[in-house]
Parts: C-alpha cells; structure tokens; sequence
C-alpha cells in the first residue's frame, strides 16, 4: 500500500472549521483516498473517499491536489463529537486488495 | 441506519482456551473482515472473506485463528488456543463490495486473555 503521512495531533475549537491534511506523494492512479475516524473507545468509522475530484458528503468535504500528492479532510463546524483520530488510507480499487491499512492517524481534539 | 453488531462487548478466557468472537454484517454485504487493536497500537487487518473462502490473511492471522460463516447472517473469527499477546479489541467490519467501497466497523470485541 502507498504510504501515507499525516501530522500527529491537531486542535481545534468548537464550531470552527478543520482542516485535517494528508501527503500521499506515491500515489498510484488507481488509489482511491479514504478518510476514517476513530471516536474513543470505538471501531472505525467511515468518513468519506475519493479519486480526483474533490467530494462532499453529510459528514466532511474532502479536497484533493490537483496532482493527488496530497488531500485535506475538512470539518466544516467542528463539535465535540468531532474528537477522534482521523485515518488517512489509500486503497488499490482495481486490485485485489481488501484491506484498510491504518497508520497511526491524526489525534484531533476539539476545545468547548 | 443498519450497522455490524458483535458479540460478546467483553470475553476474558484463559491462556490456552480457545474463544470465538460473532459479528453479524451488515444483511446485504458481501464482503467480511477481522481487525484487531492492541491497546494503544495501530488498527490491524487480520483477514478478509468472500464468498465462503478467505480472500486475504495477513501474518497475524496464523493456524491459530479461522473464521466461518456458518449461516447467512454470522462471521465468526476462531482463536484455538490463545496467547497473552491476543489481548486486544477484535473489530469485525462489512462492505458491499471491494475495492474503493467503505467498510462498515462494529463496536467490537475487547478480548482479554489471563
């Protein structure tokens, strides 16, 4: 799997937006980007994915590079719910690759 | 929403008993997997299943673990004998299909072994 890096804590306050970035710089051109979360104390939980063009869903926007070296998840409001460790991934979607392959994450901590 | 469930939230066992972690998926996924989380480490795979047959394992998943579905609705992991190093939270996840599709977690299973 192509690496992934991405800082280890970041901090934010309650109702301002995030940015969570991630460097991918081996991108391959059939890796989708996936972005988990892990809440305290619970599984995974999926965030949002994409390939080139940038995404948004209930939960994020997800913004991607033009040349997809790199991504940045946003947070549009933060709340305290939002207080996890966010999960940058690249999977393989032609191959026979199933797996997620979690990193270390980025720690994100909401402040009231 | 539907979501994974698994059973049981909690197992302690000793060293050396065998345990057997459920997960009931997702109704119409197709696509089942095991991970596993030490505390305070990484979100580990452990193997993947697909129309009856594992798919993918990684070294982790040695002859000490297998997994089974025995009907249409339970995905069991197998542990035949377990070490004090499988403590760990056993999560189960579904997905619809592979490739760039999210799979759905469960809450897990934290297993402790004595």
């Amino acid at each position: 799997d192509a690496k992934t890096t991405q800082p280890n804590s970041m901090e934010s306050n309650e109702e301002e937006p995030v940015h969570l970035p991630c460097n991918h710089s081996t991108i391959s051109g059939t890796d989708y980007i996936h972005w988990y979360r892990q809440l305290p104390s619970q599984g995974p939980e999926y965030v949002i994915h994409g390939l080139t063009s940038n995404v948004n869903n209930r939960m994020a926007s997800l913004a991607i590079a033009e040349d997809r070296k790199s991504s940045t998840l946003i947070l549009h409001r933060a709340t305290l719910r939002d207080a996890a460790v966010y999960y940058c991934i690249l999977r393989d979607g032609g191959g026979s690759n199933y797996k997620l392959t979690f990193g270390k994450g980025t720690l994100l901590t909401v402040n009231p | 929403e539907p979501e994974v469930t698994q059973t049981p939230s909690h197992q302690v066992t000793q060293m050396g008993q065998e345990v057997i972690l459920r997960c009931v998926p997702i109704s119409n996924h197709l696509y089942f997997y095991w991970y596993r989380q030490i505390l305070g480490q990484k979100v580990e795979f452990l193997v993947s299943f697909y129309n009856n047959e594992i798919s993918e394992k990684s070294e982790i998943f040695d002859d000490q673990f297998s997994v089974e579905r025995p009907d249409g609705s339970n995905f069991t992991l197998k542990i035949r004998s377990t070490k004090l190093e499988d403590s760990a939270m056993y999560f189960c996840a579904s997905s619809v299909l592979r490739g760039s599709y999210e799979q759905y977690f469960g809450p897990g299973t934290r297993l402790t072994v004595t």
